[in-house]
């Protein structure tokens, strides 16, 4: 079973604050992912990381950031939060082979 | 660049029908093909996947076929239950020539499956 985990499940808050969503993932794998889903459903890709160190930009154009300071801890971070964000966000990660294991999702509203 | 293309949804089934749902795709490479899986506020489980041309992937009563010729991964179950009640993603994920995968995921817009009893 994947042990690939998000917090918080659901999160409020208010125009102009600072979040970072949390994922970790306990497979030891050195990709892993973030994105983000619409509310009809299509995911895209917003972040990417092939190893300690290494993060990418994915094909949606996003104002998060993230980091890989280690393995198994990939933090995205909204400096500063806006109605636009609203969104639930995916965590992914993936060994050598192709398939991703997800976590829970994070449902961020931002009011 | 790669892309999928899934079938227009909702789909709305009564219980013990036979459910497919259209997956093609366009890719470089050689793609690997996945279906994903995912249930009401939760994240997506791999439901099936095929790694190269007339393999066939199975799980839980699904099936889907790699076909290279026609560039489809349709996904069929003989007859779907309630409990099948999800969104379905059709994805890809290109490999190189030498065999080795880019490590990043192509999805399908989703297909959301109803099943009434």
């Amino acid at each position: 079973e994947a042990d690939i985990y998000q917090t918080p499940r659901y999160l409020v808050i208010g125009t102009g604050k600072k979040i970072t969503l949390e994922c970790s993932q306990t497979m030891g794998h050195d990709k892993m992912y973030w994105y983000q889903q619409d509310p009809g459903m299509e995911l895209h890709l917003i972040h990417y990381s092939y190893g300690v160190n290494s993060t990418e930009k994915g094909d949606l154009s996003s104002e998060s950031t993230v980091s890989r300071i280690r393995t198994e801890h990939f933090p995205l971070t909204l400096e500063s939060a806006r109605p636009s964000h609203t969104s639930q966000y995916l965590c992914a990660s993936s060994e050598i082979r192709d398939e991703q294991f997800f976590g829970p999702g994070t449902r961020l509203t931002v009011l | 660049g790669d892309s999928v293309t899934q079938m227009e949804g909702p789909v709305t089934l009564s219980e013990e029908a036979f459910l497919t749902i259209n997956c093609t795709y366009t890719a470089t490479g050689y793609p690997s093909l996945f279906w994903y899986v995912q249930y009401p506020g939760e994240g997506l489980q791999l439901l099936l996947k095929a790694t190269k041309a007339d393999d066939k992937g199975s799980n839980k009563g699904f099936e889907a076929t790699y076909r290279k010729e026609t560039t489809s991964f349709h996904l069929e179950k003989g007859s779907v239950q309630v409990s099948d009640s999800a969104v379905y993603f059709c994805a890809l994920s290109p490999l190189n020539a030498g065999g080795t995968s880019y490590g990043k995921l192509t999805f399908g817009q989703g297909t959301i499956l109803t099943v009434h009893p």
